[in-house]
């Protein structure tokens, strides 16, 4: 069964400060990976993508992969209220014809 | 930003209805998928489908359920006896290549079994 682990949380962070989120993977064969943002009641929404070894940067969001330990990261750096919501870690399978999903981790920003 | 669109966003059936579930992908993406959401779960694979024909389904995709593309801009997913498990969140997804390249969700359809 393949799998994509997250701590549920709930992650609180003060505001202004860096929110990191952690992802474990068990299919050696994944090619992408995907963060999410999904608030209650509304569908993901794609915050980063990654292919490769290595950070990614996107403003405020940094996606780190490291393929040799199953490993995927998010750091949000400046958190804002409106980041609280709950992360999605995804990944696709070796076949790439699917995105198969953590169970998320809630994110909550204190002002 | 181009977006997936999805009809309806809540669809209230009666059990062992028939529903249909509309989605209209972004118009140069070639890969369609539903996916499922139950209340407090995660999100889960139904099926992927590229080059008119399903790539993959899952183990919740049996034979109560359907895909199909049929003209050039609308996919949909058919129920054809709905159960009470079967309310969720579906959503649609499409992408422009294999990897996952711009991989959009729709915003979903809220379907209710009672």
């Amino acid at each position: 069964q393949k799998e994509v682990e997250q701590n549920s949380g709930p992650l609180s962070v003060p505001e202004g400060a860096i929110a990191s989120l952690n992802c474990t993977y068990s299919d050696r064969g994944s090619q992408s990976f995907f963060w999410y943002r999904q608030y209650s009641g509304k569908s993901p929404e794609l915050i980063m993508f990654i292919y490769s070894n290595g950070d990614k940067e996107d403003g405020r969001f940094t996606a780190q992969l490291n393929k040799a330990s199953q490993y995927v990261s998010l750091l949000i750096r400046d958190s804002q209220p409106s980041d609280s919501a709950t992360y999605l870690c995804a990944v696709t399978d070796s076949s790439a014809s699917k995105i198969i999903f953590g169970s998320g981790t809630r994110l909550s920003i204190r002002p | 930003e181009p977006e997936v669109t999805q009809t309806p966003s809540h669809q209230v059936t009666q059990m062992g209805q028939e529903v249909i579930l509309r989605c209209v992908p972004i118009s140069n993406h070639l890969y369609f998928y539903w996916y499922r959401q139950i209340l407090g779960q995660k999100v889960e694979f139904l099926v992927s489908f590229y080059n008119n024909e399903i790539s993959e389904k899952s183990e919740i995709f049996d034979d109560q359920f359907s895909v199909e593309r049929p003209d050039g801009s609308n996919f949909t997913l058919k129920i054809r006896s709905t159960k009470l498990e079967d309310s969720a969140m579906y959503f649609c997804a499409s992408s422009e290549s294999s990897r996952g390249v711009g991989y959009t969700f729709g915003s979903g359809t809220r379907l209710t079994v009672v």
